[in-house]
């Protein structure tokens, strides 16, 4: 299984371009998340997606846009990147009925926005 | 104020050292406690989860939760040079998505 993969690793964009991250996960998880990591301020979720069909928005959502392709894919789309946007952007999946909330992440796309 | 707070750091330590990584919270609500070991370049791993209070110990690791004091810690003993990672502290409620602390960079010295 190679678990949850993304694409691209790096990405350079320009203020105003558009790009789509990609998430895929061979687990058959339900939930897949979208994180950005920026130094000093952890993890922060960007949307998620209980479920196939449903997203729902986090913490830090404006700019961005989500779709729950099927049951593996969840893809985050910025649609006017701007340079506030440059992160690394971590994609996660988790599988129903753990006792704990483990998520499984993937290993992260660098967004640098010029 | 943050939800979660966590030293940055950079911590360095020795080889063979034990380590103390800490965690502050406010929300009285949560109940379920974790810490993710993320190594550079590559995403989070849960390393150790709790749940309420308590000790649990895994191995080298350690991690406690005092909810009196709204306080986590994860100790490694015997630290070694594949410890050296960020840890990240991640909490929540039954009702609630995961918060996570800014994460400490330790690095263990050979």
């Amino acid at each position: 299984n190679a678990g949850v993969t993304q694409t691209p690793k790096f990405q350079v964009l320009k203020t105003g371009q558009s790009m789509t991250l990609q998430c895929a996960q061979d687990m058959n998880h339900n939930s897949m998340y979208w994180y950005r990591q920026d130094p000093g301020m952890g993890l922060r979720l960007i949307y998620y997606s209980a479920s196939e069909g449903t997203t729902d928005k986090g913490e830090v959502p404006n700019g961005y846009n989500v779709s729950r392709l099927n049951k593996r894919e969840f893809s985050l789309r910025l649609e006017s990147a701007a340079p506030s946007q440059t992160s690394v952007y971590f994609c996660a999946s988790r599988s129903p009925g753990l006792a704990i909330n483990e998520q499984f992440f993937g290993p992260g796309t660098r967004l640098t926005v010029l | 104020q943050k939800e979660v707070e966590q030293d940055p750091g950079p911590l360095s330590v020795p080889e063979g050292a034990i380590v103390s990584l800490n965690c502050t919270y406010s929300n009285s609500a949560f109940q379920y406690f974790m810490w993710y070991r993320q190594y550079s370049r590559k995403g989070p791993e849960l390393l150790m989860y709790t749940y309420s209070s308590g000790n649990k110990e895994d191995g080298r690791f350690t991690a406690q939760v005092d909810k009196s004091s709204k306080y986590i810690s994860l100790f490694i003993r015997d630290s070694q040079p594949s410890d050296s990672a960020t840890y990240l502290c991640a909490m929540y409620s039954s009702a609630s998505k995961i918060i996570f602390g800014s994460g400490t960079r330790l690095s263990i010295r050979p």
